[in-house]
């Protein structure tokens, strides 16, 4: 069973910051997704990973397969960033479920 | 960008009735899941579903719970005798084999 740890739990940036979020899992994956979710509930699929780096506007979401770690990096942050930015992790073979993290709350203040 | 559409919304029912929730997937994709995520924790997994058939189920996917894909287009989770503590929402994900796609969600209230 895979273990998905995000760090921090809570990160409260002024506008403009750069942001990191970080995530660590237990055991070897064959992809790992970055989602957002905002209150409401809907969740949003960021990147889909399984190796090196993906840029999207703002956002950049790195893995390190080695170490079993991936962040997200959000540049000149923004008040519509804040959501809770969540890691999910999919296991090898045809089964392509995701097990996933507890979320990070990001709160970003003009 | 392709839709997952979930409905309803919201739902609210007493407890020891049956509900069922209703899923639309991306149309060409092949592997279907229902996710849950109980108010203030993290997302579960609950089952997915791949040919016609369950390919994998979660412990909390018990014979309380079903997945019927009736038409070739819905995808639903019926949830028989509801307890309190299936209060949550109730995500249905739709993939091929890249990303995940993710329906807005139904909140299930259980009173």
């Amino acid at each position: 069973k895979n273990e998905v740890e995000q760090s921090p739990q809570n990160l409260t940036a002024q506008e403009g910051e750069f942001i990191t979020i970080n995530c660590s899992y237990s055991v070897g994956i064959s992809a790992l997704h970055w989602l957002q979710q905002h209150p409401g509930g809907g969740i949003v699929s960021l990147f889909m990973l399984s190796s090196g780096k993906k840029k999207h506007g703002r956002l950049i979401a790195t893995i390190n397969i080695q170490e079993k770690h991936s962040s997200l990096h959000i540049t000149a942050s923004h008040p519509r960033d804040s959501a809770v930015y969540i890691c999910a992790v999919r296991g090898g073979g045809s089964n392509y479920k995701l097990t996933f993290g507890k979320g990070t709350l990001l709160t970003v203040n003009p | 960008e392709p839709e997952v559409t979930q409905t309803p919304s919201h739902q609210v029912t007493q407890m020891g009735q049956e509900v069922i929730l209703r899923c639309v997937p991306i149309s060409n994709h092949l592997y279907f899941y229902w996710y849950r995520q109980i108010l203030g924790q993290k997302v579960e997994f609950l089952v997915s579903f791949y040919n016609n058939e369950i390919s994998e189920k979660s412990e909390i996917f018990d014979d309380q719970f079903s997945v019927e894909r009736p038409d070739g287009s819905n995808f639903t989770l019926k949830i028989r005798s509801t307890k309190l503590e299936d209060s949550a929402m109730y995500f249905c994900a739709s993939s091929g084999t890249g990303r995940a796609f993710f329906g807005q969600g139904t909140r299930l209230t259980v009173v």
